[in-house]
């Protein structure tokens, strides 16, 4: 089957913008959690959402924000771009518990000059 | 809350070698489960092994076997004969189960392991 699909690949963007990464999920899943990979932070959680409905929240500015459809693919919006945003964004698919697992996907990885 | 200590941050060995990751762990709670995680240059988190808190048994898949200590809060991986396939960045992360459903992972920091030819 499938697995999860992170689009896109590759983002430049210019500090003060915003962005948009897209989740797709493996089929069935319905939770998709984000999580940020920088080097001095390591990887860091950012919220899941399962249903459409935003579950658990990490301790990230307003400036991130996401949502779930309802064919479960999800979507992460980082508003007014810093230069500290620059990182690999993961996205893992679960059937919603931890004793299924995760799976994640190859990430997006946001450059922000 | 709960944290996740991988102490190694680097570690280089020659091909065919043995190497254990380790990885030690903190939660309050008595229902979790365990992962590893590799992560090679491509970036994607390829997953390694999930454990709960209930099956303190260990386990072996090939050239991979773990070792899950409750009494010392650790649970190590080791590759035995070494390739240079394994070379990536090795992840511990914790996650705790809760009724209503909010779990997150934490991670450790990861282990660079590095197979040298």
């Amino acid at each position: 089957k499938a697995g999860v699909t992170q689009t896109p690949r590759y983002l430049i963007k210019t500090r003060g913008q915003q962005v948009t990464l897209s989740c797709s999920p493996i089929s069935g899943h319905r939770s998709v959690s984000w999580y940020q990979q920088t080097p001095g932070q390591g990887l860091q959680f950012l919220f899941e959402y399962f249903s459409e409905t935003q579950r658990n929240k990490g301790n990230f500015p307003g400036r991130f924000s996401g949502r779930q459809f309802s064919n479960s693919r999800s979507e992460m919006n980082v508003s007014t771009l810093e230069l500290g945003d620059s990182a690999l964004y993961l996205c893992a698919s679960s059937h919603g518990r931890a004793n299924y697992g995760y799976t994640f996907g190859s990430g997006t990885r946001l450059t922000v000059v | 809350a709960q944290k996740v200590t991988q102490a190694q941050t680097e570690i280089s060995v020659v091909e065919k070698e043995d190497v254990t990751l380790d990885c030690v762990y903190e939660t309050r709670d008595t229902t979790y489960y365990l992962f590893w995680y590799k992560q090679p240059p491509s970036g994607e988190l390829v997953f390694l092994i999930r454990r709960n808190s209930f099956d303190e048994q260990n386990e072996i898949s090939g050239r991979y076997s773990w070792n899950f200590q409750k009494s010392t809060s650790s649970f190590n991986f080791t590759i035995t004969a070494s390739q240079v396939v394994d070379s990536a960045v090795y992840f511990c992360a914790l996650s705790e189960a809760a009724p209503g459903g909010n779990e997150k992972l934490t991670f450790g920091t990861g282990t660079r392991l590095t197979i040298i030819p």
